[in-house]
Parts: C-alpha cells; structure tokens; sequence
C-alpha cells in the first residue's frame, strides 16, 4: 500500500484566482492520478501525472485550466486556475502501487469558490 | 462508453445481517476489479481486489464472473462500522492508460 498526503485539506477561493494542491506519497510510484468528487457523485478522471512529461488529459479536462507537475516519483501537484464557483469540489490525488494494479487515495482537498 | 453500473440504494439493514451487492460493467476487456470504501466526507479506501476464483477476507466476500461482467460484494454479520458508500472499481489498462472506471456506489446503512 500508500500512505498518501494531501495539501491543502479545505480552502475557500475567489473566483477568478488559482490554487495549488499538493500531493506527497511515502514511496516511489510508477504512476499518479487526479481526480475530482463533487457532492454525491462519483470519482471523475481528470489526468494521470506522468513523471518527467506532461501529463494525460481526461476528455473534458484541459492543461491550460488544470496543470499538472510531477517532478518526481513522490509528488505531483494540481492547480486549479481561474477558478468559478463550477470548480467547487473534492479534489483528489492517488498512486498506483502493487501487482494488482491498486491504486491508493489521499485524504482530498475541499475546494469552494465563492 | 466504458461504465460501471450499481444499485444505488440505500441498503438499510439491521445489525448481523447478511447483505449483498452487485456491480456490472460494460468494458469486456477490463482486467483488474475492486470494491473500495467510502465514508461520509473522507477518500475511498481499497477494501479488496477481486478475483476469478473469488476471494474471501473476513466477513467479505467477493466474486467475479466474466461471462456475466458482473462482480459482488457480500458482506456477512454486518456491524455499524461497515455504514459506508461501497464503490465497484474497475481497471481497463487500454494503451497503458491504467485508468479505473468507478460506479456511483451503494450506500449501505447497518442500523441497531
């Protein structure tokens, strides 16, 4: 398994600004995620953060409005730029480890924006 | 469109029993599948990977059946502490993509 860590945990935003999350896993991993949760709905991809390269856009979701950084095999971190109260959400960061192909979440950001 | 279904619920159910969930997908050439954990506010959690042959762990059980697409969850002697939203996962590792499919999952309420 992961043990994954996740800042900010909660922020409140104005529209119109970015924020930064970030993500810290305990271990190298080969391969992370991002995700975003909104009230009662599931998990939806937003792009898998590839080391070293850029990272892999999920349809509907786009570089110039979520960028992405992994500069190495522990940390990724996602910005959310120009934010609109549409954005308010769970973001969610998570590593694939194992041999099953399992993968392992953070704790989440709570992200409103007003 | 690749999809995971499941019943939604709620599944209210006294302590000790014996509940059961089910999960189809429509991608044939997935691979790998999971039930994961959510509580109320907090991330998912893997609760187990599941296997052809079926696995067991505790008071869990889970089975796939590939012909059907079809995956289940049964969760024997339930306890208030498995009140949760239960999510059916699913691992279609087209062109390296590992990407998992996640249903909407099954809320599950243990009451006393």
């Amino acid at each position: 398994s992961a043990v994954i860590s996740q800042k900010p945990s909660r922020d409140i935003c104005q529209r119109g600004t970015s924020l930064t999350i970030q993500c810290q896993v305990d271990s190298q991993v080969t391969m992370m995620f991002w995700y975003r949760q909104q009230p009662g709905q599931s998990l939806t991809l937003i792009a898998t953060a590839n080391q070293g390269s850029e990272a892999t856009y999920e349809s509907g979701f786009v570089i110039d409005k979520f960028p992405i950084s992994r500069p190495n095999l522990t940390f990724s971190t996602l910005t959310v730029s120009n934010m609109s109260p549409e954005d308010s959400s769970i973001y969610l960061c998570s590593a694939l480890t194992g041999t099953n192909y399992e993968q392992y979440f953070g704790p989440g950001t709570r992200l409103t924006v007003t | 469109r690749k999809e995971v279904e499941q019943d939604p619920g709620p599944f209210n159910v006294p302590e000790g029993a014996t509940v059961a969930f089910n999960c189809t997908y429509s991608n044939s050439a997935s691979q790998s599948f999971f039930w994961y954990r959510q509580d109320c506010r907090k991330e998912p959690k893997l609760l187990m990977s599941v296997y052809s042959s079926g696995n067991e762990d505790g008071r869990f059980t889970a089975q796939l059946n590939r012909a059907s697409q079809y995956i289940s969850l049964l969760i024997r002697d339930s306890k208030l502490s498995d009140s949760a939203t239960y999510l059916c996962v699913v691992n279609s590792p087209e062109a390296g993509s590992y990407q998992l499919t996640f249903g909407k999952g099954t809320k599950l309420s243990v009451i006393p």
